[in-house]
């Protein structure tokens, strides 16, 4: 079965922290996404990649940053957490060429910053 | 960017009613879509998808229907079921691309 692991589900941190979410695909997929969810905004694209060592800006990528070094892992990096990104995290995998293809999704991390 | 909308934002049906979900997208050039389920706290599942050059397609229960014309795309839930209650978006996916909608709520009363 198919696989999208993000390793931590909740999470609590205060302003000013350094806070890492961890995402694990065991499909071999080439294109890793991060987004998040919030109410009445739907999902919004952080940053993708298409390939290890290789990172594309989102939509939102403001205060945020990633990491690629190896294929299956896809890492978001928050270097100083603010209020405003407190909200839910989702990693999502595919490995269609030019992205024509379904989009597996992990079970999301839930961020409160304090 | 783009715009994916659902044109409801909550649906209450009852046990055993069809539902149908709605969705307009704006992107011409997406060439295929998906409609995801997301219960509460969990990820989004992928329920079905379809590809631009078809106009209709059925699963399980559930059918997605495509009108390019008006850049429209509906979900058909044949028979609601209490398990059925969530939040249903749909993605369009231009080349390189995913677009999101920001979902219906679908509660089921029994």
């Amino acid at each position: 079965d198919v696989k999208v692991t993000q390793s931590s589900r909740y999470l609590v941190k205060r302003t000013g922290e350094k806070v890492f979410l961890e995402c694990v695909q065991d499909m071999d997929h080439e294109n890793m996404f991060w987004y998040r969810q919030d109410p009445g905004l739907g999902l919004r694209l952080i940053y993708f990649s298409y390939d290890v060592k290789m990172k594309e800006k989102g939509d939102i990528p403001e205060g945020y940053s990633v990491s690629r070094e190896k294929k299956e892992r896809f890492s978001l990096i928050l270097e100083s957490a603010s209020t405003n990104q407190t909200s839910m995290y989702l990693c999502a995998s595919t490995t269609e060429s030019g992205n024509t293809g379904e989009l597996f999704f992990g079970e999301g991390s839930r961020l409160t910053v304090l | 960017g783009e715009s994916v909308g659902l044109h409801l934002p909550t649906l209450s049906v009852q046990e055993g009613d069809n539902s149908i979900i709605n969705c307009a997208y704006s992107n011409s050039a997406s060439d295929y879509f998906i409609w995801y389920k997301q219960e509460s706290g969990k990820g989004p599942q992928f329920i079905i998808d379809i590809r631009s050059n078809m106009d209709k397609r059925q699963g399980q229960r559930v059918t997605v229907l495509l009108n390019k014309t008006v850049k429209h795309l509906s979900l058909q839930i044949a028979a609601t079921q209490p398990g059925d209650s969530a939040v249903y978006f749909c993605a369009e996916n231009p080349p390189h691309q995913f677009y999101f909608g920001t979902g219906t709520s679908l509660t089921v009363i029994p």
